[in-house]
Formats: C-alpha cells, sequence, structure tokens
C-alpha cells in the first residue's frame, strides 16, 4: 500500500477566498483522484489528476473553482476557490495502484464561514 | 445507472457477529470494496473481492459476493468496541478507477 499524507489537516477560511491542499505519495503513481465528502454524507469523485495535462473533471464539478496541479507521480494540488459555506467537507486524495485498489489520504477538514 | 446502497445503521455487542450488507445496480462492476472510517479519519481499506468471485476471507472479515441478486456483504466475527466507525461499500465499473460509494453503514458496537 502507499502512505499518503496532506496539508493541511484542517482549516477554517472565510467566504470568498480560495484553499491549496496538498497530497503527497511516498511512492511514484500513475492514478491520483481527488474526492469530496461533504457532512454526513459519502464520498463523491471530483477529479482524476493527470500528470502532465489537465485534470479530467467528473459532471458537476468544474477547473475553474477547482484546478488541479499534478507536477510529478508522487505530488498534486487541489484548490477550493471562491469558497462559500457550502464548500465545507472533507477533501481526500487517492492514489490507485495496478490491482484496481484505491488507497486514501487523511483528508483535510474545511469548514468555510 | 451506477447506484451502491446500503442500510445506514447497525448495532451489535461485543462479541457477537456483525453483518454489514450493500446491493449495487450495475452488472458491470469489477472489484467491490469496503472502506472503514473512524470519527476524524479518513479512509481505510479493509478487504476488496474481484466481481468473479463469490467469497473472500482475511481474518476476521468475511465477504461474500451474490452476482446474481448484486448483493455484496461483509461479516466481522467477535465485533470489538474497535470496529465502530462508518462502512462504505463501493464499486469499480470495467476498466474504470471511478469508485462509486454507497452511503455508508454506522456501525455501534456495545459493551
Amino acid at each position: 500500500s502507499a502512505v499518503i499524507s496532506q496539508k493541511p489537516s484542517r482549516d477554517i477560511c472565510q467566504r470568498g477566498t480560495s484553499l491549496t491542499i496538498q497530497c503527497q505519495v511516498d511512492s511514484q503513481v500513475t492514478m491520483m483522484f481527488w474526492y469530496r465528502q461533504q457532512p454526513g454524507q459519502s464520498l463523491t469523485l471530483i477529479a482524476t489528476a493527470n500528470q502532465g495535462s489537465e485534470a479530467t473533471y467528473e459532471s458537476g464539478f468544474v477547473i475553474d473553482k477547482f484546478p488541479i496541479s499534478r507536477p510529478n507521480l508522487t505530488f498534486s494540488t487541489l484548490t477550493v476557490s471562491n469558497m462559500s459555506p457550502e464548500d465545507s467537507s472533507i477533501y481526500l486524495c487517492s492514489v490507485g495502484t495496478g490491482q484496481g485498489t484505491q488507497y486514501f489520504g487523511p483528508g483535510t477538514r474545511l469548514l468555510v464561514l | 445507472g451506477e447506484d451502491v446502497e446500503q442500510s445506514l445503521f447497525l448495532s451489535v455487542r461485543e462479541g457477537d457477529s456483525s453483518v454489514i450488507n450493500c446491493t449495487y445496480t450495475d452488472s458491470s462492476s469489477t472489484y467491490l470494496y469496503w472502506y472503514k472510517q473512524e470519527p476524524g479519519a479518513g479512509l481505510q481499506l479493509l478487504t476488496y473481492i474481484f466481481s468473479n468471485m463469490d467469497m473472500k476471507q482475511d481474518q476476521r472479515l468475511t465477504v461474500l459476493l451474490n452476482k446474481k441478486d448484486k448483493h455484496l456483504s461483509l461479516r466481522i466475527a467477535d465485533t470489538q468496541t474497535g470496529d465502530s466507525a462508518i462502512y462504505f461499500c463501493a464499486e469499480t465499473l470495467d476498466s474504470s478507477y471511478k469508485l462509486i460509494f454507497g452511503s455508508g453503514t454506522r456501525l455501534l458496537v456495545r459493551p
């Protein structure tokens, strides 16, 4: 399995600001993903972070709101832009292995006031 | 369409077995997973099963897959208080890595 860390672990932000979340993996991985878990709910895939090209977004998520970077095979960032209270969620990155499994980071808990 | 459903809550006594159930609708599932989320933590991959299998056992965990009924279950033997958490089942379809999650089952283990 991969060891995944995320920064920050939690933050409280004012509406209208932006927050960049970092995801670091201890080994090179091809597949990296960003998920959102709204309060009391399940997880929803935001996008697939592609190394060397633009991220692939799921329906309902757009690059202007959630820009993603993937400069190499061990690191990715997700920015939550122009935040509103509805963006209060846990944001998790995950990595896929060749065996069809996905491992998750510890998550970033975001509260927007 | 893609839909994964779970019951919301399960309460068991310590030492008993827990069975958490999940149903899915898409017959093109390739892998089915069970994840555990403890309060304030991320998701821990507990186990997974490939869609051409019908059972997988790993220590206290037993996964049963009934493809005909599109039903997946997770049995935890000798449930402990440390097993109290939310358990999510999830699937991937065809060759996609996209995980489709159920709503999660909150397991409460009573002493």
